[in-house]
């Protein structure tokens, strides 16, 4: 079993819904999780953390963390065709201290149509 | 403020050659992170280090990989003898080191290509 897993996708959506990108994890032990976009030949960029359980907003993005079924996703509402882009969970591991060390999980491509 | 600053931005080379990979993490950023990426094997970290000392290099492929951090302000990822297989995208980032919930920010990458 992967540490994070993810659905590789394409996940397609019409402009204007909402995307549903979701992640699991196998250390029972995380704490930290994040959300990373990355466009085609760019590096990941952090879009959103989420600490604990329960839903976290910025703007069009919301991230939700289960830990008790260690499932973390990330939706996009009001989808737009620039939000075409993989999108890579991260996890903290236990063990790492406070080294700030993260597995990344396959990523999953969206596409926005208009 | 600058971000983590990579060099060279592409790197084609011939199989055999030696490789050198530079990094210069975010300014007070005491964790440095070195990955690969592949459409195969996705983003994989190869080795970390907290204060300029490595903590973990399980993720190094093999013995031809070598990376250091000199001081606080420059890494460097070496592969000697390169071959076709290494030929990937290598990311550099960089985080605080203080604690689990700091997000890790990277550098532009190395597209390395080995003939």
């Amino acid at each position: 079993q992967k540490e994070v897993e993810q659905n590789s996708g394409p996940l397609s959506v019409p402009e204007g819904a909402i995307a549903s990108l979701n992640c699991t994890y196998s250390d029972r032990g995380s704490q930290s999780f994040f959300w990373y976009r990355q466009y085609s030949g760019k590096s990941p960029e952090l879009i959103m953390s989420i600490y604990s359980n329960g839903d976290k907003e910025d703007g069009r993005f919301t991230a939700q963390l289960n830990k008790a079924s260690q499932y973390v996703s990330l939706l996009i509402r009001d989808s737009q065709p620039s939000d075409s882009a993989t999108y890579l969970c991260a996890v903290n591991p236990t063990g790492s201290g406070n080294t700030g060390k993260l597995i990344f999980g396959q990523g999953t491509t969206l596409q926005v149509k208009p | 403020d600058a971000g983590v600053i990579q060099s060279p931005r592409h790197e084609v080379t011939e199989m055999g050659q030696e490789v050198t990979l530079r990094c210069k993490p975010i300014s007070g950023h005491n964790s440095l992170f070195w990955y690969r990426q592949t459409m195969m094997r996705g983003l994989e970290l190869l080795i970390y280090f907290n204060n300029n000392v490595p903590i973990d290099d399980s993720g190094m492929p093999e013995d031809r990989f070598s990376a250091k951090m000199p001081n606080a302000s420059f890494s460097t990822l070496k592969i000697q003898p390169s071959e076709p297989r290494d030929s990937a995208v290598y990311f550099c980032a960089s985080n605080t080191g203080q604690g689990e919930l700091q997000p890790q920010h990277f550098g532009d990458g190395t597209r390395l290509s080995i003939l």
